[in-house]
């Protein structure tokens, strides 16, 4: 079985640029979450999105936005890019009938300069 | 707040040692914890989990301790192999979240030949 997919593997953008993820989750998993993991640090949650609605967000300013497709693939968005939004974009995805175990797909590198 | 921390930074052991990676978290509302392990380039890797009303939960080569009167939690790794080397992060879930997960910072264990 394929894991959870993203796409693309890395990108480059400059400042003010919009940027646009996307993830697609393990076969039958309806919970997608996104987190971003600047260098040298943790995961840190951005969004879970479950049944196409959000269901939590982390301290993430309005310029990040997401959302889930009936497939149950999911995009993120960020607007107006600032150097500080360079970091590894992680999704992750769980099955609603597991207690929280989530399976992380290999991350998008964005770089922005 | 809720925070998940970590002793150590960096930890390096011979092959075929005992490791043993330590966790602090702050949140004693926590009911879920996991260890994650991620190497260069990759996402992060499911190891084990367990859940509050655990103290103790073994894998293959691994085993993880909860100690919930210190809010600690620890990962050993039996052992340990060059296989093994790779940045390990404890993750809780927030309390009263149904998805969302917050990371340490992570311990880089570095398994000498």
């Amino acid at each position: 079985d394929a894991g959870v997919t993203q796409s693309p593997t890395h990108l480059i953008k400059t400042r003010g640029q919009h940027v646009t993820l996307r993830c697609s989750p393990i076969s039958g998993h309806k919970s997608v979450s996104w987190y971003q993991q600047v260098l040298g640090q943790g995961p840190q949650f951005i969004f879970q999105y479950y049944e196409k609605e959000e269901r939590g967000r982390g301290n993430f300013p309005d310029r990040f936005s997401a959302r889930q497709f009936p497939n149950y693939s999911s995009e993120l968005n960020v607007n107006a890019l600032l150097l500080g939004d360079s970091a590894l974009y992680l999704c992750a995805s769980k099955s609603l009938s597991s207690y929280n175990e989530q399976f992380f797909g290999p991350g998008t590198r964005l770089t922005v300069l | 707040g809720e925070s998940v921390g970590l002793h150590l930074p960096t930890l390096s052991v011979q092959e075929g040692d005992n490791s043993i990676i330590n966790c602090a978290y702050s949140n004693s509302a926590s009911d879920y914890f996991i260890w994650y392990k991620q190497e260069s380039g990759k996402g992060p890797q499911f190891i084990i989990d367990i859940r509050s009303n655990m103290d103790k939960r073994q894998g293959q080569r691994v085993t993880v301790l909860l100690n919930k009167t210190v809010k600690h939690l620890s990962l050993q790794i039996a052992a340990t192999q060059p296989g093994d080397s790779a940045v390990y992060f404890c993750a809780e879930r927030g309390a009263g979240s149904q998805g969302n997960l917050i990371f340490g910072k992570g311990t880089k264990l570095s398994v000498k030949p």
